[in-house]
């Protein structure tokens, strides 16, 4: 079941804050969030895991809440760049699948 | 340089016609797959593959066939292609599985394919 991802759609000026949700309904060992622009294939951005080790990008920052198993992508002063569609993937405990969301449009305007 | 490389980039092909699509990593990872992409369904994992000669399905494997008999290969293969598979795949690279912090994976350029 793939995870819920919110909001569907979101549009910022430069500078501007986002945050985008990830929402699972199964137990989760770790998340991956990636960005995908229009024509290219996803690149990622940051892999949290059970225990609350990460990494990812300087300038992105997440949150891991394993009891709600939930994640949460922060995006902060954007820039015209961030403008993309963001995924964030979950792979479940006890499995090697990844389950991605349908994603979130991001259009960050000048 | 490191990447994942995919062939065809783009192919239009008919109903019931076999066809491969290529996929090939250069560093040296355990972990690859295969992804369909469609408007509004997101990324939806097709088959996946933990080293040489281990693979397991994905969500959708209907239809698909893989196989690891290298570590950097992992083709494709539909057997008998139908209008429904058409999509955008793509072939995903990884060192370690999801549960590792080198989980991070790398993408192909991806293959748009019709079937017609």
């Amino acid at each position: 079941q793939q995870p819920v991802q919110s909001p569907q759609a979101v549009i910022l000026r430069e500078g501007e804050d986002a945050v985008i949700n990830c929402s699972s309904s199964k137990a989760l060992y770790s998340v991956h969030w990636y960005r995908q622009k229009h024509g290219e294939a996803p690149v990622f951005l940051m892999i949290l895991l059970k225990g609350g080790e990460q990494k990812g990008h300087e300038k992105i920052s997440a949150s891991f809440n394993e009891k709600k198993q939930q994640s949460s992508l922060y995006l902060t002063a954007s820039q015209l760049s961030y403008s993309g569609t963001y995924f964030c993937g979950i792979v479940t405990s006890g499995t090697y699948k990844y389950i991605f969301g349908t994603g979130t449009r991001l259009k960050v305007l000048a | 340089e490191a990447q994942v490389t995919q062939n065809p980039r783009y192919l239009i092909t008919v109903t019931g016609k076999k066809l491969t699509v290529t996929c090939s990593q250069n560093m040296n990872h355990e972990y690859m797959s295969w992804y369909r992409q469609d408007p509004g369904l997101g990324l939806r994992q097709i088959y996946y593959s933990m080293n040489v000669e281990v693979t397991d399905k994905g969500d959708v494997p209907e239809g698909y066939k893989v196989s690891r008999k290298e570590k950097r290969n992992f083709p494709l293969i539909l057997e008998s292609p139908s209008p429904n598979q058409t999509s955008l795949y793509f072939c995903a690279s990884s060192f370690g599985t999801g549960g590792r912090v080198g989980g991070e994976q790398f993408f192909g350029p991806g293959t748009r394919l019709t079937v017609l």
